[in-house]
């Protein structure tokens, strides 16, 4: 099947730094999207990217649509203590059906923001 | 916006009962809702795709005798863990697909199971 392999795995940045993550695939996604996860809650969108090289923005949040469809990453600029949580790439096919909308999630990168 | 409720948040049972999640969109009909597990520190895994009034699809591996899924209106799905077992124990999250046609998806907050 298909799969995310999405990296760092972990990072400890201070408060102010620029960090960036990314995620490759095996196969062609349609749509590639990160998420956001606090503990014991369920993930939050924060960007969707819909086109190949797509470079989309929301406030310090900045992600890419990867060229080839199979990758895509994420930045956060000038972190801040509440950036601090789980970050995970998704990717969906374009396959229809019943199963339309299915996501892969990558492994998911632990960010600790150090005030 | 959108918003997905699931219930309860967090269940604790024996090994051997069964124990239901419900998932409901609050404000929107959903005739698609995707029903992920989560282990500690480790990612979503997809369970099941349910789609209102038709038979569940899971996902290989999963057992769909033990976890039974209904989808039996726009607004509510659920999913019952059967004799369940302390390696059932997990972070079980729903997510929604609107009715209307755009492929947006919103998740709820998880509910917590933990299996004595």
């Amino acid at each position: 099947g298909q799969q995310l392999n999405q990296s760092p795995q972990s990072m400890f940045i201070q408060e102010g730094e620029d960090v960036s993550m990314n995620c490759t695939s095996s196969s062609i996604f349609n749509t590639w999207l990160w998420y956001k996860q606090d503990p014991g809650e369920g993930p939050v969108l924060l960007i969707a990217l819909y086109k190949a090289g797509e470079l989309t923005s929301n406030g310090r949040l900045t992600a890419q649509f990867g060229i080839t469809r199979k990758d895509s990453f994420l930045n956060i600029s000038a972190s801040i203590p509440s950036d601090v949580g789980i970050y995970f790439c998704a990717g969906r096919d374009g396959a229809g059906g019943t199963s339309y909308g299915k996501l892969t999630f990558g492994q998911g990168t632990i960010l600790t923001v150090h005030p | 916006g959108a918003v997905v409720s699931q219930h309860p948040s967090r269940v604790i049972c024996k090994s051997g009962t069964s124990v239901k999640i419900e998932c409901r969109s609050l404000d929107f009909q959903a005739t698609t809702m995707f029903w992920y597990r989560q282990f500690p520190k480790q990612s979503l895994m997809l369970m099941a795709t349910s789609n209102e009034g038709s038979k569940a699809t899971y996902e290989q591996g999963v057992e769909k005798d033990k976890f039974l899924i209904n989808h039996a209106s726009l607004t509510l799905s659920t999913l019952t863990v059967t004799s369940a077992h302390p390696e059932d124990s997990s972070f079980y999250i729903c997510s929604a697909r609107m009715a209307t046609g755009a492929n947006v998806l919103t998740f709820g907050a998880g509910s917590r199971l933990t299996v004595l």
